[in-house]
């Protein structure tokens, strides 16, 4: 049962232009989401996250939104630059419990 | 440099022939976790250590084992690795446990099991 879930395997955007990664949850009890970020040949890298008490957090050029009565987020990246290039993966976790991730959506930005 | 370092980085075996994979961190973390990425699947848990000598399954332990001796290292052993198992593996380590700290991976092994 994927409790963190990312539908769209993969994204192309126009450079510049916004881009807009979705995660849906089906666990209630999660209270803390993040987004990491992955590079061909690299780990994963913490890219920003947000906590159940709020609606958005914002990071320069990214910025999450939570919807919680839809068990939804979105991870918008404006403006969506070519080294934003990467496999985006969202996270969530219940207290201290662990991290559970979706799927992963790969981002491509191109000229 | 804090960083989570493992070896080795590529490796491919046959079916039965027992491997480690090391991981080792520089950051006097608590909590270290190992995860394996499969297309599709995304990356799930195979093992957790909250501290020395405590280690839990995580949602797909089959196959794996751990041990945590000392802080800073974590490492994976396939007794008798097989196919399935191919995979790339990522250790990963926090303070904390949970999403309220970040965690940081290391590089990945990509593991082929012939």
């Amino acid at each position: 049962d994927q409790q963190v879930k990312q539908n769209s395997p993969s994204l192309s955007v126009q450079e510049g232009r916004i881009s807009i990664l979705n995660c849906d949850y089906t666990n209630s009890m999660f209270d803390y989401f993040l987004w990491y970020k992955k590079y061909p040949a690299e780990g994963p890298t913490f890219l920003i996250s947000i906590s159940s008490i709020k609606d958005k957090n914002e990071d320069g050029r990214f910025t999450v939104f939570l919807n919680k009565s839809a068990k939804h987020l979105s991870l918008h990246i404006v403006p969506s630059q070519p080294g934003d290039s990467a496999v985006y993966f969202c996270a969530a976790s219940a207290g201290t419990d662990k991290l559970i991730f979706g799927t992963g959506t790969r981002l491509q930005v191109f000229p | 440099e804090a960083q989570v370092t493992q070896n080795p980085r590529y490796l491919i075996t046959v079916t039965g022939k027992k491997l480690t994979v090391t991981c080792s961190q520089n950051m006097n973390h608590e909590y270290m976790s190992w995860y394996r990425q499969d297309p599709g699947l995304g990356l799930r848990q195979i093992y957790y250590s909250m501290n020395v000598e405590v280690t839990d399954k995580g949602d797909v332990p089959e196959g794996y084992k751990v041990s945590r001796k000392e802080k800073r290292n974590f490492p994976l052993i396939l007794e008798s690795p097989s196919p399935n198992q191919t995979s790339l593996y990522f250790c990963a380590s926090s303070s904390l446990a949970g999403g309220t700290d970040t965690q940081y991976f290391g590089p990945g092994t990509r593991l082929t099991v012939l």
